[in-house]
């Protein structure tokens, strides 16, 4: 399979713990986004990356989450300090920037559970 | 803030009948995308606009971009249970040159019954 990849599919954690998400792009895409989705809701963009360059971050990006593209291939979601209100499904999607319109392929999501 | 609004948020219809969704917004987009989702996935997309009063066909999926490029419409015709899912549209938020990130709506829910 050489869509997007993301795990863990699944994730609990209790309040205040550290989790980590990690995404692996379709190969040949420069960008990768990342996107939060709660249930009932569209996906929120959080931040994109062209390569290893983070060119966007949402307002929604507080500074508890980080993201990293460190060789511009796979990419790494952190939150810190996790708050119930973090619970969502966190979708992963790449393509390649050298179309306006290109279509974005999303990865299956990691959803995470704060209790 | 860019906000793309979709309606209705939820549909329930029987197989067979037809239905139209609507994505609207103040601001002109470049282009915008229509997805669908279902449970445990990730969106897909359906159709990418560019110009405004295109009009793209998918099998019975119709979908229009306003003449202002400020809103959108997708109908179905002949509804059939595996349309059911989640419909979403997205907005292309910079123009010309690198874009940046997809404005997406909230999702039609459409449900369709046999």
């Amino acid at each position: 399979d050489t869509g997007v990849s993301q795990n863990p599919r699944h994730k609990i954690t209790k309040r205040g713990q550290n989790v980590t998400f990690r995404c692996d792009p379709i190969s040949e895409h420069n960008r990768l986004y990342w996107y939060r989705q709660t249930l009932g809701q569209g996906p929120e963009f959080l931040t994109y990356f062209q390569n290893e360059a983070q060119l966007e971050k949402s307002r929604l990006l507080s500074d508890r989450f980080s993201a990293e593209r460190p060789k511009g291939s796979f990419s790494t979601l952190e939150i810190q300090r996790t708050e119930q209100g973090d619970s969502a499904m966190y979708l992963c999607a790449s393509r390649w920037g050298g179309q306006n319109t290109g279509e974005l392929f999303f990865g299956e999501g990691s959803r995470l559970t704060v209790l | 803030t860019q906000l793309l609004e979709q309606s209705p948020q939820f549909l329930s219809i029987q197989e067979g009948e037809n239905l139209t969704v609507y994505c609207n917004s103040s601001s002109v987009f470049s282009s915008l995308q229509w997805y669908r989702q279902e449970p445990g996935e990730g969106p897909v997309l359906l159709v990418t606009v560019v110009t405004g009063g295109e009009v793209k066909k998918l099998k019975r999926l119709t979908f229009q971009f306003g003449d202002a490029r400020k809103d959108s419409s997708l109908h179905i015709t002949a509804a059939q249970p595996g349309d059911t899912g989640l419909y979403l549209c997205a907005g292309a938020k910079s123009y010309g040159g690198s874009q940046g990130n997809l404005i997406f709506g909230k999702g039609t829910k459409l449900s369709v019954k046999p």
